[in-house]
């Protein structure tokens, strides 16, 4: 079955900490993103990957990083956790190619808290 | 001025009513809309999209896209408890996706 598949789905750690939230794939999509999303709040966009080896910065700079080195994976890394990266982090995927409208969907997310 | 503009609500409509959530967007450019419902605690989910000026129906959602206007609306008729969310309206612009801030929609039963 097509999805979006993100670990972990919960995650406590203390500050300094370095993490890697995973996100992955099987929709077939060459175009990847992750949003930040504090509750009731709006999705900012941190990184886009338009294929493999292709990464861009979004209007958020949260001291991440993200690699594309296989189509379907998309892990986004904190060097140094801090509280302010407390927040749900939301991995998601669309089609690419002209003509195509692009919908994009969500994964279910890795609501994270960093003590 | 931001890309994309909602009214954030809270809109409450009785159950069986139609709900209307509106949406307004800056850049002409923008390619395609969507409509997604986020719950509580859980992610976007997407219900609708549309590229073309006009209506879009699929089972009890209409959304509406007025070009000129800059306009994007999403009905929800008979409108149910379970729909109760946050509605959160996006374009496409070239390869990036803009959200709004979202609606708040409760269902009375």
């Amino acid at each position: 079955e097509a999805d979006i598949y993100q670990t972990p789905r919960y995650l406590v750690i203390g500050t300094g900490k370095k993490i890697t939230l995973e996100c992955s794939q099987t929709m077939g999509h060459d175009k990847m993103y992750w949003y930040q999303q504090d509750p009731g709040m709006e999705l900012h966009l941190i990184h886009y990957s338009y294929g493999v080896n292709s990464t861009e910065k979004g209007d958020l700079s949260s001291e991440s990083t993200v690699s594309r080195i296989r189509t379907e994976h998309f892990p986004l890394t904190l060097e140094s956790a801090r509280p302010s990266h407390t927040s749900q982090y939301l991995c998601a995927s669309s089609e690419y190619g002209a003509g195509q409208v692009g919908e994009q969907y969500f994964g279910p997310g890795t609501r994270l808290t960093v003590t | 001025q931001k890309e994309v503009e909602q009214n954030s609500g809270p809109l409450s409509v009785p159950e069986g009513a139609i709900a209307s959530l509106n949406c307004t967007y800056s850049d002409r450019g923008s390619q395609s809309f969507f409509w997604y419902r986020q719950y509580s605690g859980k992610s976007p989910e997407l219900i609708m999209s549309i590229y073309s000026n006009g209506d879009k129906e699929d089972g009890r959602f209409t959304a509406q896209l007025n070009k000129a206007s800059q306009y994007v609306s999403l009905l929800i008729r008979d409108s149910q408890p379970s729909d109760s969310a946050t509605y959160l309206c996006a374009v496409k612009l070239g390869n990036q996706f803009y959200f709004g801030t979202g609606t708040s929609l409760t269902v009375i039963p």
